[in-house]
């Protein structure tokens, strides 16, 4: 079985200050980890995915997350905060051998104050 | 560009009402998905199907069905609308990424 815990419903960041968002996971499998972004309004966007390649994983608007296994965390982070960043963001797990239906967390809303 | 189309942004029913949300995509997925999103709760699965007159169920069923005629087309059904079912309807396509359509937001009054 699979899951996703995000950490902190909401996140206070100050613009231009550090961005990191907690996730946890668990899966039976190696698992495939996402980030997605969802602004007022809209549906989700893919940030970025891990898919066993590269543990470091770049994605869109300078946003990466580094997979650690022994940890069994996905945290987002961003250098610098920008105020079109405020949104809400979702970490997801899937077991990638097989299904690829994904587990998301409960999602952490971005609060970023000029 | 993938583009996941759903039939209303914002839908208000009334109480034992039956609800059609549709969902129509161009990129001739053949996964398609059903979530609600709550707050405090992030997406719950529905329903999902594989292909054509093929559907699943997820986490959360009770009180929906779908129905998949066409590949391109999904559609959700409420067959009699609660005041528990006013949520954040997101379809969903998947090709190893998933794609979302904007939501519907549906008030059950």
């Amino acid at each position: 079985a699979q899951s996703v815990t995000q950490l902190g419903s909401h996140v206070s960041v100050s613009e231009g200050a550090l961005v990191l968002l907690r996730c946890n996971y668990s899966s039976s499998v190696p698992p495939y980890l996402f980030w997605y972004v969802q602004y007022p309004n809209q549906g989700l966007q893919l940030l970025l995915k891990y898919t066993s390649a590269a543990t470091l994983v770049k994605g869109i608007n300078d946003f990466e997350a580094e997979f650690k296994k022994s940890e069994t965390s996905f945290h987002l982070t961003k250098p610098s905060a920008h105020m079109s960043d405020a949104a809400e963001y979702f970490c997801a797990v899937s077991e990638g051998g097989g299904s690829y239906i994904p587990t998301f967390g409960r999602g952490t809303s971005l609060i970023v104050h000029p | 560009d993938v583009k996941v189309t759903q039939s209303s942004r914002y839908l208000v029913k009334r109480t034992g009402e039956k609800v059609f949300l549709e969902c129509v995509q161009d990129m001739d997925h053949e996964n398609m998905f059903w979530y609600r999103q709550d707050p405090g709760l992030g997406l719950r699965l529905i329903y999902f199907s594989y292909d054509v007159k093929m559907k699943e169920k997820g986490d959360i069923p009770e009180g929906y069905s779908v129905s998949r005629e066409k590949k391109e087309r999904f559609s959700l059904i409420l067959e009699s609308a609660s005041t528990n079912q006013t949520s954040m309807y997101l379809c969903a396509t998947e090709d190893r990424d998933m794609y979302f359509g904007p939501g519907t937001r549906l008030t059950v009054t």
